[in-house]
């Protein structure tokens, strides 16, 4: 299986701040990556697909870049309604794995 | 409205089985792939499985952690996924999603909790 291993595991950020958060790939999967939010309460909902496309309806603070091992997710500026838990997830190969997730939280 | 509406969910005992059950309505449900993605109480996102569709000759595939005890189907007649559950451990207990990973449609979840 390809293991996806986010970093951070959480954060602490201010409205307003530039965040990253990265996802590897244990092998390479190509451009065949998603990023999701979860806010608390809610489902979750893809914000960008193959890496970098960003998901009709999403704020366009969001974008995603990388392609191989190595991916981020970047928030240009971050908004109260971010603070939430951010996944990776490769679609390349069976079985789809998930990253662990990454937490961002107010500061 | 695009709607997805997981049931089924309850509590078993180890060892024990459970159906999960999910509605679908306002897509056309039998062009579809569809998945099932669990998280465990304070635990992160785990994809569990998936269906093709009649195309791709409903061939499914899954996670290591639930192959040979879980199985998935489908009746495009009746709009519905299905997961059967069996020899259930303490570890599959979580809230599980009856999802269209490729259109990012989502069930609001079902609780599975396995315990004595």
């Amino acid at each position: 299986d390809i293991q996806m291993t986010q970093s951070p595991s959480a954060m602490s950020a201010s409205v307003g701040d530039r965040v990253t958060i990265t996802c590897r790939a244990s092998q390479g999967i190509s451009n065949h990556l998603a990023w999701y939010q979860r806010r608390p309460g809610k489902v979750p909902k893809r914000l960008i697909y193959d890496a970098s496309n960003l998901e009709s309806g999403a704020p366009s603070r969001f974008s995603g870049s990388g392609s191989g091992t190595e991916f981020t997710l970047t928030i240009s500026s971050l908004q109260p309604e971010d603070f939430a838990t951010y996944y990776c997830l490769q679609h390349n190969i069976y079985p789809r794995t998930f990253g662990q997730g990454t937490k961002v939280e107010i500061k | 409205e695009v709607q997805l509406v997981e049931s089924g969910g309850g509590l078993v005992q180890p060892g024990g089985s459970l159906r999960l059950s999910c509605d679908a309505s306002g897509f056309t449900f039998s062009d579809h792939n569809m998945d099932w993605v669990r998280q465990a109480p304070g635990k992160g996102l785990e994809w569990v499985g998936r269906t093709r569709d009649k195309t791709n000759s409903y061939t499914t595939e899954y996670a290591a952690s639930v192959k040979g005890r879980f199985t998935i189907s489908r009746d495009d007649s009746k709009n519905s996924l299905y997961l059967q559950m069996n020899s259930l451990k303490t570890e599959d207990t979580a809230l599980y999603y009856c999802v269209g990973l490729i259109d990012d449609i989502w069930g609001q979840g079902t609780m599975v909790t396995v315990s004595s």
